[in-house]
């Protein structure tokens, strides 16, 4: 069954550094998100994805944030000054279209530790 | 603002026992609400999806209701088993939130024990 993939499983980083997280989605979804989840609390939506546009973000998803779809199967999270308050799991999903009928499927997850 | 509850939050039974869990949510306005499953330090795996339109919907021993008018859904599990020992979440995608978001509740931690 395809399944949404991330990488990698966890990253540490110092805080001020860089990070790319990684994900591949279904092969034939169209829609493309972020979601992320501190220790405790809720899943909380970043950003979703479609046709290499931004088509919504929420209020987490600061300059600090950016996405990208480098090539045909991966799409990406970059964040170019991390803070303590990043840390977090990071999940990738996506859904073959963005109506409302349509489930979103997510990875397994990118557990960033901020140093 | 949609706001998200799901109750109770832990849950702990005996094999074999039917169990309900709940989630409500503030605004009544949804296009669909998801139930999921999450296991420790795992990913999201979607078990259910209902449509605004739709009362329940099943899959296998699962089956969730939905009372979009009073802000409610419930998902019944049916002959619980040990391996159904996890966090389960609700999540709604609303007409007032953005077409695409999904949010969460805090999720219910359920423990079966054999």
């Amino acid at each position: 069954e395809p399944e949404v993939t991330q990488t990698p499983s966890h990253q540490v980083t110092q805080m001020g550094q860089e990070v790319i997280l990684r994900c591949v989605p279904i092969s034939n979804h169209l829609y493309f998100y972020w979601y992320r989840q501190i220790l405790g609390q809720k899943v909380e939506f970043l950003v979703s994805f479609y046709n290499n546009e931004i088509s919504e973000k929420s209020e987490i998803f600061d300059d600090q944030f950016s996405v990208e779809r480098p090539d045909g199967s991966n799409f990406t999270l970059k964040i170019r000054s991390t803070k303590l308050e990043d840390s977090a799991m990071y999940f990738c999903a996506s859904s073959l279209a963005g109506t409302s009928y349509n489930e979103q499927f997510f990875g397994p997850g990118t557990r960033l530790t901020v140093l | 603002k949609q706001e998200v509850t799901q109750i109770p939050a832990a849950l702990s039974v005996p094999e074999g026992e039917n169990l309900v869990l709940n989630c409500s949510f503030t605004d009544s306005a949804i296009y669909n609400l998801q139930w999921f499953r999450q296991d420790p330090g795992k990913g999201l795996t979607s078990l259910l999806l209902i449509q605004s339109s739709q009362r329940e919907q099943t899959s296998g021993r699962l089956n969730a209701s939905l009372d979009k008018s009073s802000g409610r859904s419930t998902l019944y599990i049916a002959a619980s088993q040990p391996g159904d020992s996890a966090t389960y979440l609700c999540a709604v995608r609303g007409e007032n939130t953005g077409f695409q978001k999904l949010v969460f509740g805090t999720g219910t931690r359920l423990l079966v024990s054999p």
